[in-house]
């Protein structure tokens, strides 16, 4: 089956670094997607993995390990604005280009 | 340039009354998804579209919902004789191709009383 796992919640500090850690098992891969949601509000597009390593770009930078199937979110600096939900997605190849998206990791960053 | 619109942005509706959901991709996307994301929840996927091949409709819940796009552009997504159930937020995406990455339209929060 499908499945895309990642951690319910996390809490970090101000000025912290924190990594969000997503495990998946789909059916194709045509990479990996991280995306910034914040309450009430549409997912924004972070980063994109395809290709094994580290993805960096300004505080957050995302690694991908398609043999583990394993990707992490790393954000450095954390302002109080990264607080938000953080979903981990897969684009799968079964015939079609289609995203599988895990339930998200609610960030909560605290002064 | 203009992002992804959807309309209406909330919709109210009683139990057994069909809603339609528009979206509004961004011009010469020809890739355009719709998601369901209930309160807490991921998204769930519920049908994709790419250019004038046959819709992927594998995540549609039931065949109350149904969805269509006209003109490689507009879309819209039906549900009929609505359940509680169906409340949630409705997600539409859209990308240059199926091999893009996708932009997300603010949604349309839907409440079946």
């Amino acid at each position: 089956g499908q499945n895309i796992d990642q951690p319910t919640e996390m809490t970090a500090t101000e000025g912290a670094i924190v990594q969000i850690n997503c495990t998946y098992q789909t059916s194709g891969f045509n990479g990996l997607f991280w995306y910034q949601q914040h309450a009430g509000e549409a997912p924004t597009f972070l980063s994109y993995n395809v290709l094994d390593g580290l993805e960096e770009k300004g505080r957050f930078s995302s690694f991908l390990s398609r043999s583990k199937g394993y990707s992490y979110l790393l954000l450095k600096e954390l302002q109080m604005k990264d607080s938000a939900s953080y979903l981990c997605a897969v684009r799968a190849t079964s015939g079609t280009y289609k995203y599988i998206f895990g339930t998200g990791t609610r960030l909560k960053v605290l002064a | 340039g203009a992002g992804v619109s959807q309309s209406p942005s909330n919709k109210v509706t009683e139990k057994g009354k069909d809603v339609e959901l528009r979206c509004d991709p961004i011009s010469g996307h020809t890739a355009l998804y719709w998601y369901r994301q209930s309160l807490g929840q991921g998204l769930e996927f519920l049908i994709y579209f790419q250019g004038n091949s046959a819709p992927d409709k594998s995540g549609l819940p039931s065949d109350r919902f149904s969805a269509e796009r006209t003109g490689g552009s507009v879309s819209t997504l039906t549900i009929q004789r609505t359940q509680q159930e169906d409340s949630a937020v409705y997600l539409c995406a859209s990308s240059k191709s199926g091999r893009e990455t996708q932009y997300f339209g603010p949604g349309t929060r839907l409440l079946v009383l």
